[in-house]
This record gives structure tokens, sequence and C-alpha cells, in this order.
């Protein structure tokens, strides 16, 4: 079974720019979810979607973070314009379910802002 | 999210010492996760706890559930090299379904 595919691996910016990251969850979850893992620490939530729509969003930064999953399936999240502060590790997962089944992570995108 | 404490930091052993790694909050948490995360690649999990005094086994590693729901604890058995990574906690909180992680104890195992 293919694990969550992320793309791209890597993406450098400069700040104020814009970057979008794709995510394409394992087939038949029906949860999806992004996390933003800053260097040293653990991954912190972003937003979760429940098939097309958003479940928790409350740690996203609605400012400049966007996120959609319009077909229920894959994902793209985007940062416009991107601050320093942003750059980070950015990983998807999904799960069966929601609530307490158990979440895949794919590998993440690692994002630099300069 | 809710604030979890990690210890220790950062471990270095020889192979084939035990390790051992916990986590805390002032927060129930209603499940302990522990997941390993190697360079490049996102976190997988290893054990996962549902019930306060829970004591699980996955090979040579060890979890448990803390009695006051407020913490859990990693062993990790006999080391070896590819135990080397990032390994985290994570929970639920009782209020809701977000996953809460530490900031991870970086294990390094030396041949």
């Amino acid at each position: 079974e293919a694990g969550v595919a992320q793309s791209p691996r890597y993406k450098i910016i400069e700040k104020r720019q814009s970057v979008a990251f794709w995510c394409n969850p394992i087939s038949g979850h029906a949860t999806l979810y992004w996390y933003q893992q800053i260097l040293g620490q653990g991954p912190k939530l972003l937003i979760q979607f429940q098939n097309n729509g958003v479940v928790d969003d409350s740690q996203l930064p609605k400012d400049r973070f966007s996120a959609e999953r319009l077909k229920g399936v894959d994902s793209t999240l985007k940062i416009q314009p991107a601050k320093l502060e942003d750059s980070a590790v950015y990983l998807c997962a999904s799960s069966l379910g929601w609530g307490l089944d158990e979440q895949f992570f794919g590998p993440g995108t690692r994002l630099t802002v300069l | 999210g809710q604030q979890l404490n990690q210890s220790p930091q950062s471990m270095f052993i020889q192979e084939g010492e035990d390790v051992s790694m916990n986590c805390t909050s002032s927060s129930i948490f209603n499940t302990w996760l522990w997941y390993k995360q190697d360079p490049g690649e996102g976190p997988v999990l290893l054990i996962a706890l549902y019930k306060a005094g829970e004591l699980t086994s996955n090979g040579r590693l060890t979890a448990q559930f803390g009695i006051t729901r407020k913490d859990s604890f990693l062993n990790i058995s006999a080391s070896i090299p590819s135990d080397v990574g990032i390994y985290f906690c994570a929970g639920h909180l009782n209020s809701g379904y977000a996953l809460n992680f530490g900031k991870g104890t970086s294990l390094l195992v030396t041949p």
C-alpha cells in the first residue's frame, strides 16, 4: 500500500514570496492533517480535514496560511506571503477515520525562507 | 496546543544499553503515543496506549500509560545502531482530538 505522498521535498524562497505544498493521502483515508515542524520541536497541527470539510484550524495563521481539500482526496497548503519564521518542515498525515485513528505521516516538505 | 514535557532532550549511549525516556503534562490525556522520526522522514508510530495503567510492548520497546493520565514512559532494551533517531511522545487531550507532540528525545547509539 502506498504511503502519504508529498511534494516538493524541498523548497527555498525569499520572504514575502508565496509557496504551495501538495499532499496525496493514503487511498481511502478520510482524514487529512497538515503539521508544521520547526527544527528541534515536535510537529504542531495546523489544520485537519474530514473528507473536504475543516474539522480543526485553530492553530492555522489564517492571515497568511490557507489550505484546501476540494474533492476530499489530495490537499494543498499555501503560504502567502512567507516570513522567515515559516522555515520548517511541513508534514502531511492521513488516517482512515478521525478521532483516535492512527495517523500515517508523509516525508514532509522542508521549507527555507531567506 | 498543550505543552508536553519530554525528557531527556538527548541521549548518547553504547550499543546494548537500555534506554528510558518519559513525557509529562499538567493536563489529562486520554491517549499516549510514541513515535520515531528518522532524518528526512515523517514520524512513524511505535506504540499506542489507550488506558491508564496500560503497559504495552513492541519487540524491544515497552511503554506505559501513567495512572494519573498525565505521563508516559518509553523503554528500549538492548539498543542497536538502528535505534538512532528522534523519539516523540504525543497524545490526545481528554477534551479533543488534536494530537499534541512533545519536543522529542534525540537518541544516538554507538557500536
